[in-house]
């Protein structure tokens, strides 16, 4: 069955400093790949998303992540982290054979402290 | 001109009681979904609707009713209130050709 790994639950960051949140899938073929950022009591709002191409992938807020196929994953970065950057964050694969539907992983919760 | 609007953001309610979220789409978007987020805030699919059509219903209770009676609009009916229902329910739009999704800001239930 497909499925999303996020393997941190909760990472705390010093703000400057640069942030990596982990995430792993599996799925018989390339899904589409996506993260989304929830701040609380807030909607899911999409950072970033990879369909195909450069594996190098630019979001908003300065945001960016890699496709790796051979580790099945799609990491997400920051140079340097700001203190409103603090929220929870989601990876998900868009599966289209499925009725479009998105499997998500179980959040990673950033804290920034200054 | 906001691009997924649910309402209402917050539900309080009794067990047993009946109760309607209701969900529209500004996007032109063919495909509607039902996420639930738990107290743990996992995410999961409920139903999901393109063009009026069910694609898929979740092994989501028969309580849970969505309907949509356009392409711009998902609603959720739910009767028969059990207090683990309480849950974000959050609504979501994409296109036909692709999984990007757009979500709502949710819709927070309590059933006491």
């Amino acid at each position: 069955a497909q499925s999303v790994t996020q393997p941190d639950i909760h990472i705390t960051v010093s703000e400057g400093a640069s942030l990596e949140l982990r995430c792993n899938y599996s799925y018989g073929a390339t899904p589409y790949l996506f993260w989304y950022v929830q701040s609380p009591g807030q909607g899911l709002q999409l950072l970033l998303k990879y369909f195909s191409g450069d594996t190098l992938v630019q979001g908003i807020k300065g945001f960016e992540a890699e496709f790796k196929r051979s580790q099945s994953s799609f990491n997400l970065r920051k140079p340097s982290v700001h203190w409103s950057d603090a929220a929870e964050y989601f990876c998900a694969v868009g599966l289209m054979e499925y009725g479009n539907k998105l499997v998500f992983g179980a959040g990673t919760i950033l804290r920034v402290k200054s | 001109d906001t691009a997924v609007s649910q309402t209402p953001k917050y539900l309080v309610t009794q067990m047993g009681n009946d109760k309607s979220i209701k969900c529209e789409q500004n996007l032109g978007h063919d495909t509607m979904y039902w996420y639930k987020q738990d107290s743990k805030k996992f995410l999961k699919i409920m139903f999901s609707y393109n063009n009026k059509e069910l694609i898929i219903n979740e092994t989501v209770p028969n309580r849970f009713s969505p309907k949509s009676p356009d392409k711009a609009h998902l609603n959720l009916h739910i009767n028969s209130l059990e207090l683990g229902d309480s849950a974000v329910y959050f609504c979501a739009s994409s296109p036909s050709e692709n999984t990007e999704a757009f979500f709502g800001q949710g819709t927070r239930l309590t059933v006491v």
